[in-house]
């Protein structure tokens, strides 16, 4: 399983653009990259999964250079609700049920 | 509301207890996960059902049992707990083939004194 690299903690104001960035040096060529919020108390909640180049939703968009040795979340416009542990997993849909959650980013928006 | 249930939400039992965990997902899925959550710590993945069989065991101590007797239902059954077992022990679903995204359930959160 590819291990993953993300800082601890991030500080943000509210209306600006948050990207948080996960170093994944061994990613393998099947494995995928998916990102995860949670709020305090709560189940991870699903928010984007991609593979290469960018992928956007309603909610975020995700950033995959060509080497795919690492993926960038940005989060657009932030709100005090914005404030959760962001968390980046890597793996190969195909081959594991195991998606190692690491310590995650702990996101902080200010007013 | 993530379309998985978990109940109680929250649990205190003594070491010598034996109580369970029930968890139900209402989102067709057939994958389902129990993770325990401590205080300050990274998810760790406890069990894994695909299709009912149990496909993913982390060494978990086996004062920790579980069993899905259908896609839609997940227990955890706890006995002869410790201390250190008293974390937020969360469920999760996933479709077949999509292993990534997860529904979580709110957890519970278990204290054992």
């Amino acid at each position: 399983l590819a291990k993953t690299t993300q800082p601890i903690s991030m500080d943000s104001y509210e209306g600006q653009e948050v990207n948080i960035t996960c170093s994944h040096n061994n990613i393998a060529t099947n494995d995928y990259i998916t990102w995860y919020q949670q709020f305090p108390s709560q189940g991870p909640r699903f928010i984007i999964q991609g593979y290469k180049t960018k992928v956007t939703n309603e909610v975020a968009s995700l950033f995959i250079p060509a080497d795919r040795k690492s993926s960038t979340l940005s989060l657009p416009r932030v709100s005090l609700s914005d404030t959760a542990v962001y968390y980046c997993l890597v793996g190969d849909p195909g081959g594991t049920y195991k998606y190692i959650f690491g310590t995650g980013t702990r996101l902080k928006v200010l007013a | 509301e993530t379309g998985v249930t978990q109940t109680p939400r929250h649990l205190v039992m003594g070491m010598t207890n034996k109580k369970s965990l029930k968890c139900e997902q209402h989102l067709g899925h057939n994958a389902m996960y129990w993770y325990k959550q401590s205080a300050k710590k990274p998810l760790e993945l406890m069990f894994v059902y695909s299709l009912e069989e149990r496909v993913e065991n982390n060494s978990v101590p086996s004062r920790f049992s579980p069993e899905c007797p259908n896609s839609s239902h997940l227990f955890l059954h706890l006995h002869t707990l410790q201390p250190e077992d008293s974390a937020l022990y969360l469920c999760a679903s996933s479709q077949e083939g999509v292993p990534y995204e997860q529904y979580f359930g709110p957890g519970t959160r278990l204290t054992v004194t």
